[in-house]
């Protein structure tokens, strides 16, 4: 099975700055990589795939880079609906996985 | 409007069995395979399977080989994930999320609201 290893696992930041995570697989995945944003209480929500195409109606502060085995999630400038749980997933083979997430919170 | 719609909460004894429904609406089951995924409390996103309804095939993660049934009934409109000799530890949120793909590329672009399935005694 492919493992996805996110970090850092929690992120404290504040407004307006500029916050990058990786997500590193445990094989290469090419790709095909997914990423998720979940705020407390609600279903994640597609934010990007193929690990760069940014989803219809995602911000455009909102970037994805990488393919093998190293990608990364940037936010250009944090603004406070920001603040959640992200998580990448890959879809290069069965079993699809999802990373441990990382959790950005307001410093 | 384009949504999933899962049923409500359960609270299952231990060793009993739990049906949770996914609806489709404003597109055809058919038309996407649809993944399940489970998060417990204060946890990560949790893969368990995925199905293509209009095969009727599906798979599932490893650990859940012998305890998960994915099925549709797209008369309805809605595919079916059955847990069985539900354990205190598959206390989670399940959801369903469909999976579309652009060429080689997929994604899970519409998940349901979650049903959250409680195994106590």
């Amino acid at each position: 099975d492919i493992q996805l290893t996110q970090s850092p696992s929690f992120l404290s930041a504040s407004v307006g700055e500029r916050v990058t995570f990786t997500c590193r697989a445990s094989q290469a995945i090419g790709s095909d990589l997914a990423w998720y944003q979940q705020r407390p209480g609600k279903a994640p929500k597609l934010l990007m795939y193929a690990a760069s195409t940014l989803h219809s109606g995602v911000p455009s502060r909102f970037s994805g880079r990488g393919s093998g085995t190293e990608f990364t999630l940037t936010i250009s400038s944090l603004q406070p609906e920001d603040f959640a749980t992200y998580y990448c997933q890959q879809f290069n083979s069965y079993p699809l996985t999802f990373g441990g997430g990382t959790k950005v919170e307001i410093k | 409007q384009v949504q999933l719609v899962q049923s409500g909460a359960e609270v299952k004894k231990p060793g009993a069995s739990v049906k949770v429904s996914c609806k489709a609406s404003g597109y055809t089951l058919d038309s996407h395979d649809i993944n399940w995924v489970r998060q417990a409390t204060g946890q990560g996103l949790e893969w368990l399977g995925w199905m293509t309804p209009e095969r009727g095939s599906s798979g599932h993660a490893h650990n859940f080989q012998d305890r998960v049934a994915m099925t549709t009934n797209t008369s309805i409109n809605t595919a079916f994930l059955e847990v069985s000799s539900l354990r205190s530890d598959d206390t989670a949120i399940y959801y369903c999320a469909r999976v579309r793909c652009v060429g080689d590329d997929c994604f899970a672009d519409l998940w349901g609201q979650g049903t959250l399935v409680t195994v106590s005694s």
